[in-house]
């Protein structure tokens, strides 16, 4: 079975400048999570979807951030524009529904220069 | 609010040894899952193991232990017979059962190197 994949592996930028990731979930897999991890914290959780439908955004930075999950299967989230502080790896998971194991991928390096 | 505290932010432990990670938590939830993650240099997070705050038994999974003492509210994980490959960082993590999100709340991590 193949496991959660995510593009690019690693993002160099300049701030105020936009980037987008992408995440595949496992396939057959309905939720989706996108979570935020700063250097030397854990994971923090930035949105979260049902089949393409969002149950939690609560700590979205929507001034800047944004999430899709088109046709409940891939997703993509976008920063516009970048800050400094969006340094970080992001890193995506996949669960088959919202109570079950939660599947990470690699995760996007981004550094905003 | 909930909330994971990791005290230990580095520990050192000599192959073949046991190791116990330390956890607690901080929760108004009745029903909560509690998770370790291992993350290697290479960034991915690894699932280890998981205990359900209803489950009377400590879970187990090989090397793997959970020490569950709900009244303490702490959650440590017992890696026996330390092997080389489980030099990594190790997070412990809560999710609340019940509600709209079953995000998963992670602590700040504890650094483990093996030493031959």
């Amino acid at each position: 079975e193949a496991g959660v994949a995510q593009s690019p592996r690693y993002k160099i930028i300049e701030k105020r400048q936009s980037v987008a990731f992408w995440c595949n979930p496992i396939s057959g897999h309905a939720t989706l999570y996108w979570y935020q991890q700063i250097l030397g914290q854990g994971p923090k959780l930035l949105i979260q979807f049902q089949n393409n439908g969002v149950v939690d955004d609560s700590q979205l930075p929507k001034d800047r951030f944004s999430a899709e999950r088109l046709k409940g299967v891939d997703s993509t989230l976008k920063i516009q524009p970048a800050k400094l502080e969006d340094s970080a790896v992001y890193l995506c998971a996949s669960s088959l529904g919202r109570g079950d194991e939660q599947f990470f991928g690699p995760g996007t390096r981004l550094t905003v220069l | 609010a909930q909330k994971i505290t990791q005290t230990q932010p580095g520990m050192f432990v000599q192959e073949k040894e046991a190791v116990t990670l330390d956890c607690t938590y901080d929760t108004s939830d009745q029903s909560y899952g509690l998770f370790w993650y291992k993350q290697p240099s290479s960034g991915e997070m690894i699932f280890l193991i998981y205990q359900g705050s209803y489950d009377e038994q400590n879970a187990t999974e090989g090397r793997y232990s959970l020490n569950f003492q709900k009244a303490r509210k702490s959650a440590n994980l017992v890696i026996s017979a330390s092997q080389l490959g489980d030099s990594a960082m190790y997070f412990c993590a809560m999710s609340p059962w019940g509600g709209a999100t079953n995000k998963l709340i992670f602590g700040t991590g504890t650094l483990l190197a093996v030493q031959p």
